[in-house]
């Protein structure tokens, strides 16, 4: 069973660089895609984007100057950054497995953009 | 592509059917899920391709449609089946999600 885990600070001040990893265990990172998802307070699910073992990505447009993802294949890990934050971004994050449907979910961790 | 979901907020009581929708501003064929989210829990898939339960779904839970309209059944509300409930299409990027119908305890 995939399990993931999210890890960062949960508090960014506005403008500067949001940083998150997800550590997944109980399988390969080769075996999915792996995408980051959030859910700002009061509102739905948003996708922010996907990446591969391979390194490919593809983001949402919507924050796409502002995002940048990785994958370190040695670590079973990949990462999120997302920079120039506002409050607008303050949001649970989850990173999330699969190619559409997401299969397995991390248990999330909330990010508070304050300065 | 935009998702629609409502009602906003359904009120059922525990033993009764829930029926929950949601509606795409265009086609999204079978490319469509359904998630369950509990506070503090991670979201749950529940369906897959319209219509298909996800490992380890009860039956109680069934999905239909295809194209713009679709549809979430719960067949008789258990006491942990009171959620909000997402619906996702993944046919084009950005995959992108409704705003969530919160199915309380009446």
């Amino acid at each position: 069973q995939v399990q993931l885990q999210e890890s960062g600070p949960g508090l960014v001040k506005p403008s500067e660089t949001l940083s998150l990893t997800c550590t997944v265990s109980g399988g390969s990172i080769t075996s999915y895609y792996w995408s980051w998802i959030r859910l700002p307070p009061g509102k739905g699910l948003e996708w922010i984007g996907y990446i591969y073992y391979t390194g490919s990505t593809n983001y949402n447009p919507s924050l796409n100057s502002r995002i940048a993802m990785s994958v370190d294949t040695s670590k079973n890990q990949f990462s999120l950054k997302l920079n120039s934050v506002t409050a607008a971004d303050t949001a649970v994050y989850y990173c999330a497995a699969g190619l559409g449907p997401f299969d397995h979910w991390g248990q999330g961790t909330l990010v508070t953009v304050s300065s | 592509i935009v998702m629609t979901q409502s009602p906003a907020t359904l009120s059922v009581s525990p033993g009764e059917r829930a029926t929950l929708s949601c509606r795409a501003s265009q086609s999204v064929d079978s490319n469509f899920a359904w998630y369950q989210k509990k506070p503090g829990q991670a979201p749950r898939l529940l369906i897959y391709g319209a219509s298909t339960r996800a490992t380890g779904i009860p039956a109680r839970f069934s999905g239909s449609g295809s194209g713009t309209e679709f549809t979430l059944t719960i067949s008789s509300l258990q006491s942990e089946d009171f959620a909000v409930y997402y619906c996702q299409q993944y046919i084009n990027w950005p995959w992108t999600f409704g705003q969530g119908t919160k199915v309380e305890i009446k």
